[in-house]
């Protein structure tokens, strides 16, 4: 099925670094979303994206929506141990209710 | 609870044997969503319904797999003559509302299959 790249798979870091991810797809999204998941729960929304071009923040994460709607980035400022988890994200496609996911971010965080 | 429950948390089962997923949404939530999440991926879309009505099923991924919501509220997935493959996490989501972005999707802790 139609998947988004996500990149890295994997991401090793120190408590108090930056962390950026992104998505790319070959096809246009008009909503983009970004969701981490817990071990044995199920994805929580960070961030959603509506608007080309759009910058939004929620507390230390950035996330924005890419120019030609085929993307998007997600930036962790000041890492802490919570941070940790696996990141996706995800598109809506216009006119349907369904959501495609990346492959997911796994972030390790090294106190 | 307030969540969207799912049962069983754990399924192990036998190939050949069919087995029922059960999720039970956040109450009032109008839609509701399969989802399948394997070892390393994201999730992969299966089915929606809006209200009992089952609206895309084209994620699902052969006429082994078939869902249900009759009354609009706890639905149902089952996949009859499971195989090895199969063997993944089964996510559900629900939504207050019908035709959303996206982002009021709220996800259950999932079914995890093993078929053996």
């Amino acid at each position: 099925g139609q998947q988004l790249n996500q990149s890295p798979q994997s991401m090793f870091i120190q408590e108090g670094e930056d962390v950026s991810m992104n998505c790319t797809s070959s096809s246009i999204f008009n909503t983009w979303l970004w969701y981490k998941q817990d071990p044995g729960e199920g994805p929580v929304l960070l961030i959603a994206l509506y608007k080309a071009g759009e910058l939004t923040s929620n507390g230390r994460l950035t996330a924005q929506f890419g120019i030609t709607r085929k993307d998007s980035f997600l930036n962790i400022s000041a890492s802490i141990p919570s941070d940790v988890g696996i990141y996706f994200c995800a598109g809506l496609i216009q006119g349907a209710q369904k959501l495609v996911f990346g492959q997911g971010t796994r972030l390790t965080i090294n106190p | 609870g307030a969540g969207v429950s799912q049962s069983p948390r754990y399924k192990v089962t036998k190939r050949g044997q069919d087995v029922a997923l059960r999720c039970d949404p956040i109450s009032g939530h109008v839609s509701l969503y399969w989802y399948r999440q394997a070892l390393g991926q994201g999730p992969e879309f299966l089915t929606y319904f809006n209200y009992e009505a089952q609206q895309d099923k084209s994620g699902l991924p052969n006429d082994r797999f078939s869902a249900e919501r009759p009354e609009g509220s706890i639905s149902t997935l089952t996949i009859q003559r499971t195989e090895q493959r199969d063997s993944a996490m089964y996510r559900c989501a629900s939504s207050f509302e019908v035709g959303g972005r996206g982002e009021t999707q709220y996800f259950g802790p999932g079914t995890r299959l093993l078929v053996l």
